[in-house]
C-alpha cells in the first residue's frame, strides 16, 4: 500500500537557522497537504501542493511538490521559537479517487533561542 | 465553537472493556475522517466517510474496530474487547469532499485511550 516517508526525524537548530523537511511517497501522488501539530495539540493544515513541480510560500516558509509527484519539502528560513512543533505531510494517492489522505511519521522541529 | 468536536477527552479503561468515542464534525463538511496516533507518530489513518458511506477503512484495523456516521453527521468508533495495544490518541478530521480529493482536513482535539 501506499507509504509516505519524512526525514530527518527530528531536527534541532539555533534560532535564525533555515530547517528543511523531506517527505517521499512510494506512489504517485495526487496532491500534498503539509500540517504542523504544536506540542500538545492536533494537526493544523498549513497548505497544499496540487501540481508538479509547483512551489508555495507562506512568509518564511517555502513548500515544494516534486516534478514526478513522488516528493516534497518544506523549508524554512531563519526559524524562529514559535515554529517549534512536528511538521507532517500527508498525501494522496494518484492512481484512484481516493479521499483517503495518509501522513508521514513526521519532522520534529525544536529551536534553541 | 464551530470546529470538529470530539467527546471524550479522556478515556482509562481495562483490557477487554469495549469504549465508543464520537465526533462531531463541521456542520457542512460532508467527509469525515478517524485516524489514530501513537507518541512520536504520525496519523495513522483507520477508516473515512463521504456522508453516511464508509467509503475505504485501513486494512491493518482489525475486526473489533467499528465506525458509524448513521445520518452522515456525527460519527461513533467503536473499540470491543480493548488490549494494551489499543492505547493511542483517537483523532477525528472532516473536510469539504470535493471532486478532485483535494479538501483540507480540519482535526479535533482528539480522544485519548488508555487501556490498563
Amino acid at each position: 500500500g501506499q507509504q509516505v516517508m519524512q526525514i530527518p526525524q527530528y531536527q534541532h537548530v539555533q534560532e535564525g537557522e533555515d530547517f528543511t523537511t523531506y517527505c517521499n511517497s512510494s506512489t504517485t501522488l495526487s496532491n500534498i497537504q503539509w500540517y504542523k501539530q504544536r506540542p500538545g495539540g492536533h494537526p493544523v493544515f498549513l497548505i497544499q501542493l496540487v501540481k508538479s513541480g509547483e512551489v508555495k510560500k507562506q512568509k518564511r516558509l517555502t513548500f515544494q511538490f516534486g516534478e514526478a509527484k513522488k516528493n516534497s519539502s518544506l523549508h524554512i528560513t531563519a526559524t524562529q521559537t514559535t515554529d517549534v512543533g512536528t511538521y507532517f505531510c500527508a498525501g494522496r494517492g494518484g492512481s484512484s479517487n481516493t479521499g483517503k489522505l495518509i501522513f508521514g511519521q513526521g519532522t520534529t522541529l525544536q529551536v534553541k533561542p | 465553537d464551530t470546529g470538529v468536536s470530539q467527546d471524550p477527552r479522556h478515556k482509562i479503561t481495562k483490557r477487554g472493556q469495549n469504549v465508543t468515542f464520537r465526533c462531531d464534525p463541521i456542520s457542512e463538511h460532508n467527509r469525515l475522517y478517524w485516524y489514530r496516533q501513537t507518541l512520536g507518530q504520525g496519523p495513522e489513518f483507520l477508516t473515512y466517510f463521504q456522508n453516511e458511506a464508509q467509503l475505504e477503512k485501513s486494512r491493518l484495523l482489525s475486526d473489533r474496530f467499528s465506525a458509524e456516521r448513521p445520518k452522515g453527521s456525527f460519527s461513533t468508533l467503536e473499540i470491543q474487547r480493548t488490549e494494551q495495544g489499543d492505547s493511542a490518541m483517537y483523532l477525528c478530521a472532516s473536510s469539504l469532499g470535493i471532486t478532485d480529493n483535494t479538501g483540507e482536513l480540519f482535526f479535533g482535539e482528539g480522544s485519548r485511550l488508555t487501556v490498563l
